[in-house]
């Protein structure tokens, strides 16, 4: 099975505090993505990346930054947290060739800011 | 952006009921379809991934059919219990992207 880690499944910081939120598959999957998820709304992608080193941005990367060294570990940072920024964030994991492969999802981080 | 729509936003039936929902989306430029069940505390669990129009897939009570062309697609549970209770989120593919639906919230009364 598939293990997608996400490091924390609660976390409460700070305003303007650089916040880490990190994420590991198992899977040698090439594909990694970055979700958020508010009450009303779907998930909405914030960032994805295909390959390491490699990232793009989703529909709402703005104030977020990503990182993909290593195949497995795909980091979410927020550089200076704010309070809009209090959400449930789900990070994903799926082989290339997206066509008919699911996507993998972590347990979730629910993030707090103050 | 595309938009994805489902409905109902929310069900509560009672155990043994078969009920269904729909998921909307833009038929023009179509690639896959995914359905994922989210429960509570734990991680969105796909359910299915479909491409073809007319497509059919089934897994236990649950099964799901696919019309690209009028761009939408159903799920159905049949004979609903307590632990199918749970946000069933439906998924459009495009690029290497998902556009997600806001999800329907199911619950299952005993």
């Amino acid at each position: 099975d598939v293990k997608v880690t996400q490091s924390s499944r609660y976390l409460v910081k700070r305003t303007g505090e650089k916040v880490f939120l990190e994420c590991v598959q198992d899977m040698d999957h090439e594909n990694m993505f970055w979700y958020r998820q508010d009450p009303g709304l779907g998930l909405r992608l914030i960032y994805f990346s295909y390959d390491v080193k490699m990232k793009e941005k989703g529909d709402i990367p703005e104030g977020y930054s990503v990182s993909r060294e290593k195949k497995e570990r795909f980091s979410l940072i927020l550089e200076s947290a704010s309070t809009n920024q209090t959400s449930m964030y789900l990070c994903a994991s799926a082989s290339s060739g997206l066509g008919n492969q699911p996507q993998h999802f972590g347990d979730g981080t629910r993030l707090s800011i103050l | 952006i595309l938009n994805v729509e489902q409905s109902p936003q929310s069900l509560h039936v009672q155990e043994g009921d078969s009920t269904n929902f729909t998921c909307s989306f833009p038929s023009s430029n179509f690639y896959a379809l995914h359905w994922y069940r989210w429960e509570t505390a734990k991680s969105p669990e796909a359910l299915f991934v479909m491409t073809l129009n007319g497509d059919e897939k089934k897994k236990g009570r649950i099964s799901a059919t696919l019309n690209t062309k009028e761009g939408y697609s159903y799920l159905y549970i049949k004979g609903s219990q307590p632990e199918d209770s749970a946000t069933y989120l439906c998924a459009t593919e495009y690029g290497n992207k998902l556009v997600f639906g806001a999800g329907t919230i199911l619950r299952v009364k005993s």
